[in-house]
């Protein structure tokens, strides 16, 4: 079975704190992707990467950056937290087109 | 025009019932269409892939109109476990990447006895 696992299930930071969100897959996958998934506004994709040291811009990247140092590790970044970051974000790693999501992280910014 | 539109629901039927669930997209270049499954407060789980020529697994049917350029979901037989979200996603090119996958916002299912 695939496997994508992000880090922490719950975060609370403060704003202004730098945030790191990791993510790591256990199937050789090349894309990975970021998405933020708020009522109303479905999943809306943030950054995405087809390889290592690799990445593209999505829909939302303001406020983030991203790393992907090695081909099972794609971290987001949040420079500098703001309380309009509060979502549950979730990463995904796809083979072809299946995409395969870790559990999420529900992210409070206070 | 929405890359990705869904009727947002919520779709409230018996058990049993038969119920469908439309999606339009506006890039006519997209090639590859999807149903994803949403549990609440769980992550979106493929559910099945759509094919120009339709398919069916089990109580459900995906097809797909390029002409018109929408999606649909039919499932047969309504059970009480269907209760989620399904996502209408597509995949979309940036660039020279592989593509990209664009979700829809979700359509809300609730199966009652």
């Amino acid at each position: 079975d695939v496997k994508v696992t992000q880090s922490s299930r719950y975060l609370v930071k403060r704003t202004g704190e730098k945030v790191f969100l990791e993510c790591v897959q256990d199937m050789d996958h090349e894309n990975m992707f970021w998405y933020r998934q708020d009522p109303g506004l479905g999943l809306r994709l943030i950054y995405f990467s087809y390889d290592v040291k690799m990445k593209e811009k999505g829909d939302i990247p303001e406020g983030y950056s991203v790393s992907r140092e090695k081909k099972e590790r794609f971290s987001l970044i949040l420079e500098s937290a703001s309380t309009n970051q509060t979502s549950m974000y979730l990463c995904a790693s796809s083979l072809e087109d299946e995409a395969f999501f870790g559990q999420g992280t529900r992210l409070t910014v206070v | 025009r929405k890359e990705v539109e869904q009727d947002p629901g919520p779709f409230n039927v018996p058990e049993g019932a038969t119920v469908a669930f439309n999606c339009t997209y506006s890039n006519s270049a997209s090639q590859s269409f999807f149903w994803y499954r949403q549990d609440c407060r769980k992550e979106p789980k493929l559910l099945m892939s759509v094919y120009s020529s339709g398919n069916e697994d089990g109580r459900f049917t995906a097809q797909l109109n390029r002409a018109s350029q929408y999606i649909s979901l039919l499932i047969r037989d309504s059970k009480l476990s269907d209760s989620a979200t399904y996502l209408c996603v597509v995949n979309k090119h940036y660039g020279g990447s592989q593509g990209n996958l664009i979700f829809g916002k979700g359509t809300k299912l609730s199966v009652k006895p």
